[in-house]
């Protein structure tokens, strides 16, 4: 019920594409989803993050989207660039355990030029 | 600010030999955590702490053994290395404050590459 799936594994755009990321949880105590982005040799860092009170937020060319019933929600990457190529992890946290964030496996984005 | 640093960025260790990697942030956070990072697994929980003198077990805590006895520093062991704990180790720190106030903002170090033979 922790468990915080993610599709998919590793995905490649053209430069200008639009890729997106899909993640899935089970647990309803979850509150608080955050989007940490990983350049090779670094750690996570945050990028965006989301409360399930609201359906869509936006920062810059990220969005993210967010269907509480379905339990589901995805990383939108506007106008994609080469710089953007990095793992992007989903997660999620629940209120009640605020000490704990639960990562999803992550997916591989190569934008290609 | 350096934020969180990691020592070291890289070891090789033979099995059986024991080690001990150190985390130190300058943010005056309260949590702390160990992670491993495995290819297609993500990032999962070793042990982490909510403040100096605690520590609780993660996901995976087999192996591993923890202390905080600053509040700046968190120490990972490994008393006896296994070619499973092969692995890239991050830690990472967040502000209880920000935990009240519904978010978990983790900064992490920039990891340390551990392979065991």
């Amino acid at each position: 019920q922790q468990q915080v799936k993610q599709s998919p594994q590793s995905l490649i755009v053209q430069k200008g594409g639009i890729p997106i990321i899909n993640c899935a949880y089970e647990n309803t105590a979850f509150d608080y989803f955050p989007w940490y982005q990983q350049f090779p040799g670094k750690g996570p860092a945050l990028l965006i993050a989301i409360r399930p009170d609201v359906s869509e937020k936006k920062e810059g060319r990220f969005t993210i989207s967010f269907n509480k019933s379905a339990k589901q929600f995805s990383l939108h990457i506007m106008d994609s660039q080469p710089g953007d190529s990095a793992t992007y992890f989903c997660a999620a946290r629940a209120t009640t355990s605020y000490d704990k964030v639960i990562f999803g496996p992550g997916t591989s984005l190569s934008v290609i030029p | 600010n350096a934020g969180v640093t990691q020592t070291p960025k890289f070891r090789v260790l033979k099995t059986g030999q024991s080690m001990t990697l150190l985390c130190a942030q300058d943010m005056n956070h309260e949590y702390m955590y160990w992670y491993r990072q495995d290819p297609g697994m993500g990032l999962r929980l070793i042990h982490y702490s909510v403040g100096e003198g605690t520590t609780a077990k993660g996901e995976v805590p087999d192996g591993y053994n923890v202390s905080r006895l600053k509040k700046q520093n968190f120490l990972l062991g490994l008393e006896s290395a296994a070619p499973s704990q092969t692995s890239v180790y991050f830690c990472a720190s967040s502000s209880m404050k920000e935990g009240e106030r519904g978010k978990n903002i983790q900064y992490f170090g920039a990891g340390t590459r551990l392979s065991v033979l």
